[in-house]
């Protein structure tokens, strides 16, 4: 399957602040990236869908100017967590879905996710 | 709106099968996945039902039946290992490739 690599895999930082957290596709190219939320014990919440070369797809109820998305290249998408506070702390995890649908299934593949604690 | 419920927790015994139900109730449906996911680590892919029936992959089998909105995930000979959370998601149609997960089961396998 595809490698899909994100970084920082973890960061804090201070309430106000932003953070990007990049998210590469290392041997294949990804027309989509889709961005996720996971909550402590909970299941992956779909934030947004992220299109190479053009605006984000975001769900109902997220904002869009808070996390701002960039596609710009095959390889790369960045999750950029604007003025963050405590209740954005989280883990968030983005996938990938091979152009051209070589995969048997089309199916996602994850990166090892970023834990991101807003103090 | 769209709906996919799973069982929160599950235990069970080493060597054991397990099943483990997935109910869903979305606007559309193109395929259903199954992923294995350990605590603070990446999803990874089980499997994938699209037809009724069942597929069977070494220790793992997967159950659909569309006209019911069900499937389940059968796991045989457990064993430690396999202690983590498993998550059901459908796939939109219309060439999104969008997932919509499921509530997740967390799986604990006692010896």
């Amino acid at each position: 399957g595809a490698v899909v690599s994100q970084h920082p895999s973890w960061v804090i930082c201070k309430s106000g602040t932003s953070v990007k957290i990049e998210c590469r596709s290392l041997d294949f190219q990804a027309t989509t990236m889709f961005w996720y939320r996971q909550f402590p014990k909970q299941s992956l919440m779909l934030m947004a869908t992220s299109n190479e070369g053009s605006k984000a797809t975001y769900e109902q109820g997220v904002e869009k100017d808070k996390f701002l998305i960039n596609h710009a290249s095959l390889t790369l998408s960045t999750l950029t967590v604007t003025s963050a506070h405590p209740e954005d702390s989280s883990f968030y995890i983005c996938s990938v879905s091979e152009a051209g649908g070589m995969t048997t299934y089309n199916e996602q593949f994850f990166g090892p996710g970023t834990r991101l604690t807003v103090l | 709106g769209q709906n996919i419920d799973q069982p929160t927790e599950m235990t069970a015994t080493e060597g054991a099968i397990v099943q483990i139900n997935c109910t869903y109730q979305t606007s559309g449906f193109n395929g259903l996945f199954w992923y294995q996911q350990h605590a603070g680590e990446a999803p990874t892919f089980l499997s994938y039902n699209v037809l009724d029936g069942l597929e069977e992959k070494g220790r793992f089998s997967s159950f659909l039946s569309r006209s019911k909105g069900y499937s389940y995930l059968l796991l045989k000979e457990l064993q430690m290992k396999d202690s983590a959370s498993y998550l059901c998601a459908v796939r939109e149609p219309y060439n999104t490739d969008k997932l919509i997960f499921g509530t997740g089961t967390r799986l604990q396998v006692f010896p």
